[in-house]
């Protein structure tokens, strides 16, 4: 069974400082997305990464996948507090199903 | 509608009784899928449906639960004899399915929060 596990879970950090947040997952799968969801409201997508060395950039996140490691980060450059939100990866589980399991989720929260 | 759309925003019911969740995905998504989130938690795989047919429904947590979509498009989640650990928000997500050429990715409803006293 696919086990998405992501971390750390909660992650306080200063404005203009990098991190990078991780996501790891246990059986093969070539396609992975994140999500960002704001308090108290639902998950919008932010990157898709649809093969081995797929690379996403949008502002100050990145997103890279490398899928023979089983391995997802997203990289965030000089942080803003505009960025304090949850952040889910989800996986594909495979084999046709289009099921995607999501990880544990980490609270980003950015200290102005 | 532009987006998901799913009823009722929000429902307080008595443990035992039934409820219903609707999900109105985006017009044209064949694939819808149900998740669950309790307070602070991650997201739980509960059912998705490929057209009218639910090809896994491993995430449904007991025989309490069931869903139900027709037409292609409108689903019903229905939680029977409610319980105090039913709790939580439940969320619909549709999306174009990946073999069509698409990448797969999610569009999330704003979820019914489902409290059972």
């Amino acid at each position: 069974e696919l086990k998405v596990e992501q971390n750390p879970l909660f992650l306080s950090m200063q404005e203009g400082k990098n991190y990078t947040i991780y996501c790891n997952y246990s059986t093969t799968s070539d396609r992975l997305y994140w999500y960002r969801q704001d308090p108290g409201k639902s998950l919008e997508s932010l990157f898709v990464l649809l093969s081995n060395g797929a690379v996403k950039q949008e502002g100050r996140l990145m997103a890279s996948l490398d899928t023979k490691a089983r391995l997802s980060t997203l990289h965030i450059t000089a942080a803003v507090h505009d960025l304090s939100a949850t952040y889910f990866c989800a996986v594909d589980a495979g084999s046709g199903t289009y099921k995607y399991i999501f990880g544990t989720g980490t609270r980003l929260k950015v200290l102005a | 509608g532009a987006g998901v759309s799913q009823s009722p925003s929000n429902k307080v019911t008595e443990k035992g009784k039934d409820v219903e969740l609707r999900c109105d995905p985006i017009s044209g998504h064949t694939a819808l899928y149900w998740y669950r989130q309790s307070l602070g938690q991650g997201l739980e795989f509960l059912i998705y449906f490929q057209g009218n047919s639910a090809p896994d429904k491993s995430g449904l947590p007991s025989d309490r639960f069931s869903a139900e979509r027709t037409g292609g498009s409108v689903s019903t989640l229905t939680i029977q004899r409610t319980q105090q650990e039913d709790s939580a928000v439940y969320l619909c997500a549709s999306s174009l399915a990946f073999n069509s050429g698409r990448s797969g990715e999610l569009f999330f409803g704003e979820g019914s929060r489902l409290t059972v006293l």
